[in-house]
């Protein structure tokens, strides 16, 4: 069975500075992930996904996320937060093996000071 | 944005009333989902479907039933509601399963008194 593992709820950063939001999983097949953004309100939102291919993934935003393998990671980062960064974080994680749906990890709230 | 809307988008019911929500798309997806959030549980599914009458369960389909008859269409019904099932409801549509990304509806967000 697949899992996500999101280390942190919350997340405080200043504007301006690094962006890290750990993510981790667990999948017995080679995994899909995806990371998710929820603005106050709103539906989720896809930032970026990682599939095949290339392990550094870039998103929308200035979000990218590299899937490393060994270390069963997924994290999310910005080299620079805005505070319209301010928002909640999903990752999740899929699988290419018959009716495979998206497991969802809790979430990490992205809060930006100025 | 993937055109994906979500009926009625406040609730407020009693306990042991019947409530359906009702998820339409007119994407033509294959796939189609119903998932609840609540804080500090991140999104979990209750139920979807993998076309016209096909449906299965998710990890939290307890309580609840779906229902859909035609491609546009996704029903999601508590068959008599509980405080327990005060959330937000989200539907998400997708083209495949796997590697292809779900697309969100706005939610509802339904409180049981």
């Amino acid at each position: 069975a697949q899992s996500v593992t999101q280390l942190g709820s919350h997340v405080s950063v200043s504007e301006g500075a690094l962006v890290l939001l750990r993510c981790n999983y667990s999948s017995s097949v080679p995994p899909y992930l995806f990371w998710y953004v929820q603005y106050p309100n709103q539906g989720l939102q896809l930032l970026l996904k990682y599939t095949t291919g290339a392990t550094l993934v870039k998103g929308i935003n200035g979000f990218e996320a590299e899937f490393k393998k060994s270390e069963t990671s997924f994290h999310l980062t910005k080299p620079s937060a805005h505070m319209s960064d301010a928002a909640e974080y999903f990752c999740a994680v899929s699988e290419d093996s018959g009716y495979s749906t998206l497991t969802f990890g809790k979430g990490t709230m992205l809060l930006v000071s100025p | 944005d993937a055109g994906i809307t979500q009926s009625p988008r406040h609730k407020v019911t009693e306990t042991g009333t019947p409530v359906t929500l009702r998820c339409h798309q007119t994407e033509n997806h294959r796939y189609m989902y119903w998932y609840r959030q609540d804080p500090g549980h991140g999104l979990r599914l209750i139920h979807y479907s993998y076309g016209v009458k096909d449906t299965d369960k998710g990890e939290v389909s307890d309580g609840y039933s779906v229902s859909r008859s035609k491609t546009e269409d996704f029903l999601l019904t508590l068959e008599s509601a509980t405080s327990s099932q005060t959330s937000v409801y989200f539907c998400a549509i997708s083209a495949r399963q796997g590697a292809n990304e779900q697309f969100f509806g706005p939610g509802t967000r339904l409180t049981v008194l």
